[in-house]
């Protein structure tokens, strides 16, 4: 299958600043990408779709403008958490569609643990 | 609204034997269904799938049956191996095409398989 990368793997920071989490696809392009958090025991729940060229779509309930989604290429969305707080602590993985938009060719990352303190 | 529910936590099997992971869904509007295996840090990955005109596809040791009157499916894997042990996600999608669900998968909850050797 197709192979995402997500950078960082884990990343800890104070309360207060921001983070950025970078989703990439590594041989295929793109159009479309999800954004996913997960809490420990919980399922997987889709945060926003993102898609290249356009806004974000963003779930219901899920702020804007403290989870900003650019995806500016075909190979390349960043989540970013803005003034993260510890109740942003979480998973967080990406996926990317195959260009068929497929279910079944929607390829995960291998998700970002971050720690808020 | 947990619209995919995996009711069961756990499942404990002993190698060879089948193991059987239920999923149910209360969502009419969804028409695809996956089944994926994932690993601590991790992104899941994706074993198989099964549409809403079909109620049964086979791949390999798994076989996914799907029952859209009960709105329940199921993942069967014969014979169970240790390598097996990993948590099963099911997810469903809207998979009409053009529309704006298309490819947004709902998770359930998960469940933990172990495969006793």
């Amino acid at each position: 299958g197709a192979v995402v990368s997500q950078h960082p793997s884990w990343v800890i920071c104070k309360s207060g600043t921001s983070v950025k989490i970078e989703c990439r696809s590594l041989d295929f392009q793109a159009t479309t990408m999800f954004w996913y958090r997960q809490f420990p025991k919980q399922s997987l729940m889709l945060m926003a779709t993102s898609n290249e060229g356009s806004k974000a779509t963003y779930e219901q309930g899920v702020e804007k403008d403290k989870f900003l989604i650019n995806h500016a290429s075909l190979t390349l969305s960043t989540l970013t958490v803005t003034s993260a707080h510890p109740e942003d602590s979480s998973f967080y993985i990406c996926s990317a569609a195959s260009p068929s938009g497929s279910p079944d060719e929607q390829y995960f990352g291998p998700g970002t643990r971050l720690t808020v303190t | 609204d947990q619209q995919v529910k995996q009711n069961s936590p756990s499942l404990s099997v002993q190698e060879g034997r089948i193991s059987i992971l239920n999923c149910d869904y209360t969502n009419s509007m969804f028409d695809y269904f996956l089944w994926y295996k994932k690993y601590p840090a991790e992104g899941p990955t994706f074993l198989i799938s099964i549409s809403s005109i079909k109620d049964k596809n086979e791949d390999g040791r798994f076989t996914v049956f799907l029952n859209k009157s009960a709105k329940h499916l199921s993942l069967h894997i014969v014979p169970s191996q240790p390598g097996d042990s990993a948590v099963y996600f099911c997810a469903a999608s809207a998979n009409r095409a053009g529309g704006t669900s298309y490819g947004k998968l709902t998770f359930g909850q998960g469940t933990i398989l172990t495969v006793h050797p």
